[in-house]
């Protein structure tokens, strides 16, 4: 099977600007989670979709939001982008709703946003 | 709010030595415990997991151990190589949503 993929790999945004980054799962993951990876803050849980649902979310402004898709893809946008948005985003499939059943989370490879 | 905290941050091992890495996490309800390592410049992969109705968890040179009670998990390593250098990260999931850990570098000396 092949794995998650996530595009585009590399993104450079000025402030203010709005992104849209895009997250394929693993052929029969129903579920896709996103994180924001920074060097400061480690691992942030942004949100959860899984069967078109938002199941669960982190902590973050409602700048971030995200969608899912019937064929189990998922979007996220950021909109007025800020500085400290410059971060590797992540996202993960599973076959259920992440730690429900404690299914493996699969991870892509990230989107690197860097916002000037 | 919810948090997992890990230590140690940083940890420097001669091969052949065991490394252990410790979590402990505040949300009563997590009931799924991951590990991941994440090679520079690669994303992270899951190297082992231990649900809430387990105590503790072995895949050859890797185990995991929960205790519950005093919300702790942890991380062990035997027979430690160069190529299990890398960035460790501790997790607990409550029914979907993650709580990460702030990663242990784990550097392994020849």
């Amino acid at each position: 099977k092949a794995g998650v993929t996530q595009t585009p790999r590399y993104l450079i945004k000025t402030r203010g600007q709005q992104v849209t980054l895009s997250c394929s799962p693993i052929s029969g993951h129903r579920s896709v989670s996103w994180y924001q990876q920074t060097p400061g803050q480690g691992l942030q849980f942004l949100f959860e979709y899984f069967s078109e649902t938002q199941r669960n979310k982190g902590n973050f402004p409602g700048r971030f939001s995200g969608r899912q898709f019937s064929n189990s893809r998922s979007e996220m946008n950021v909109s007025t982008l800020e500085l400290g948005d410059s971060a590797l985003y992540l996202c993960a499939s599973s076959t259920t709703s992440g730690g429900a059943a404690g299914d493996t989370q699969y991870f892509g490879p990230g989107t690197r946003l860097t916002v000037l | 709010g919810e948090n997992v905290e890990q230590h140690p941050s940083t940890l420097s091992v001669q091969e052949g030595d065991s490394a252990v890495i410790k979590c402990t996490y505040s949300d009563s309800a997590s009931n799924y415990f991951p590990w991941y390592k994440q090679e520079l410049g690669k994303r992270p992969q899951l190297i082992i997991d231990i649900r809430s109705n387990v105590g503790e968890k072995k895949d050859q040179r890797i185990a995991v151990t929960l205790n519950k009670t005093a919300k702790h998990f942890s991380l062990h390593i035997t027979e430690t190589q160069p190529e299990d250098s890398a960035v460790y990260f501790c997790a607990a999931s409550s029914w979907g949503k993650f709580q990460f850990g702030a990663g242990t570098q784990v550097v392994v000396t020849p």
